[in-house]
């Protein structure tokens, strides 16, 4: 059984503050990394994805990946009261898009 | 560029009903996973379709079933629903399996089973 953990939160955090998300996955032979940005009643929104290790930038997010402690973390830099969401991980371990899903973490960002 | 549609956008049935969802890919994309999302809970993965196959599933009873047709759009058929099948139903479309693709989701479909 593939697993995906991530604290539920909620996560709070000041108007201008990093945010720093975390997911743990447990099967070793995942390829892909995604975060999706779900607000309360919507869809999941793709933030970004990763697949080497390392750090991939893009505008104020930064995604981490770490194979070998099986830890993928989202850095939300300047925070803004928008960002206040639940953020999901997803693992792809054959990149068939057939995503393993945390249960997402809460994230209030207060004005 | 229309993104993922789905249809409906909400929904009421009966236990022991039978739904219907639809779902419409992204343009250029021809592969269509389902998901279903309970409250508070990420989504878990129902079933994948490529090249109008069954080409992956999840642990999901046989009640869950599906298809898809020429034009890559699919359809998520349920049988005899169970209040349990309450949930955010996803549908989310991509490129072939290949390294490196994103998928895109829809909406989502509310179902509620009274």
């Amino acid at each position: 059984q593939k697993e995906v953990e991530q604290n539920s939160g909620p996560l709070s955090v000041p108007e201008g503050a990093i945010a720093s998300l975390n997911c743990t996955y447990s099967d070793r032979g995942s390829q892909s990394f995604f975060w999706y940005r779900q607000y309360s009643g919507k869809s999941p929104e793709l933030i970004m994805f990763i697949y080497s290790n390392g750090d991939k930038e893009d505008g104020r997010f930064t995604a981490q990946l770490n194979k070998a402690s099986q830890y993928v973390s989202l850095l939300i830099r300047d925070s803004q009261p928008s960002d206040s969401a639940t953020y999901l991980c997803a693992v792809d371990s054959y990149n068939f898009n057939k995503f393993y899903f945390g249960s997402g973490t809460k994230l209030n960002v207060k004005p | 560029d229309a993104g993922v549609t789905q249809s409906p956008t909400h929904l009421i049935k009966t236990r022991g009903q039978q739904v219907t969802l639809r779902c419409s890919p992204k343009s250029g994309h021809d592969t269509v996973s389902w998901y279903q999302q309970a409250l508070g809970q990420g989504p878990q993965f129902i079933f994948q379709y490529y090249e109008e196959e069954e080409r992956q599933r999840g642990n999901f009873p046989d009640r869950f079933s599906g298809h898809q047709f020429p034009n890559y759009s699919s359809e998520l058929n349920v049988n005899a629903l169970l209040l349990g099948d309450s949930a955010l139903y996803l549908c989310a479309s991509s490129l072939p399996g290949s390294m490196n693709t994103e998928a895109f989701f829809g909406q989502g479909t509310r179902l509620t089973v009274v």
